[in-house]
């Protein structure tokens, strides 16, 4: 079975701070997709970026970056010197079939001024 | 502009009072999908479509149908409301899984009294 774990519920952290969000990911697949998926106070789903199973190096892009394990099944994404604007709603989500997309239950984000 | 446009945004209805929730992608996208998103619990497909008139069922499918009678549109319909479908509902869109990354709409949030 398919299951994306996202063990902080909620994570408070002051800006400037460096936070670290984790996803630990269930399948026996070899072939598999990771996603992480911002959603702010506003509501919609911001798509961040997307990972295949066969590419483990790691991703930064500005502030963000994320590190991908195979070893521990896990995708972790990390907020170097946040910013209030980074205070959102995060999903990790896996794909590995023609038909769904297994989502996270989402990690909470609060970055205060 | 790409884009995946769901309306309304927001609907506050009685139970049993028949509705649909209208989904549109201009994207030229195979695959469609209709999650509900509940505190904790993330995101959940309700029903899916890998193609014009194709349609199955995800994880939470009881108590909606829907149809895909053209490429671009996946309405959600809830024939008979009740208080457990109170939610905010996403409809995405993308080429087809499990690679492709998912194009989400703006959310609808439902309040069923």
């Amino acid at each position: 079975a398919q299951k994306v774990t996202q063990a902080q519920t909620e994570i408070s952290v002051v800006e400037k701070e460096d936070v670290t969000l984790d996803c630990v990911y269930e399948t026996r697949d070899t072939t598999y997709y990771l996603f992480w998926y911002k959603q702010p106070p506003s509501g919609e789903l911001v798509f961040l970026i997307r990972r295949n199973s066969f590419d483990e190096q790691n991703e930064i892009s500005g502030r963000y970056s994320w590190n991908f394990q195979k070893s521990t099944s896990s995708f972790n994404f990390t907020i170097t010197a946040s910013q209030v604007v980074d205070s959102a709603v995060y999903f990790c989500a896996l794909s590995t079939s023609y038909d769904k997309v297994i989502f996270g239950p989402g990690t909470s984000l609060s970055v205060i001024p | 502009e790409a884009q995946v446009t769901q309306n309304p945004r927001y609907l506050i209805t009685v139970t049993g009072k028949k509705l649909t929730v209208t989904c549109s992608q201009n994207m030229n996208h195979e695959y469609m999908s209709w999650y509900r998103q509940d505190p904790g619990l993330g995101l959940r497909q309700i029903y899916y479509s890998m193609n014009v008139e194709v349609t199955d069922k995800g994880d939470v499918p009881e108590g909606y149908k829907v149809s895909r009678k053209e490429k671009r549109n996946f309405p959600l319909i809830l024939e008979s409301p009740s208080p457990n479908q109170t939610s905010l509902y996403f409809c995405a869109s993308s080429f087809g899984l499990p690679g492709d990354t998912q194009y989400f709409g703006p959310g609808t949030r439902l309040t069923v009294l």
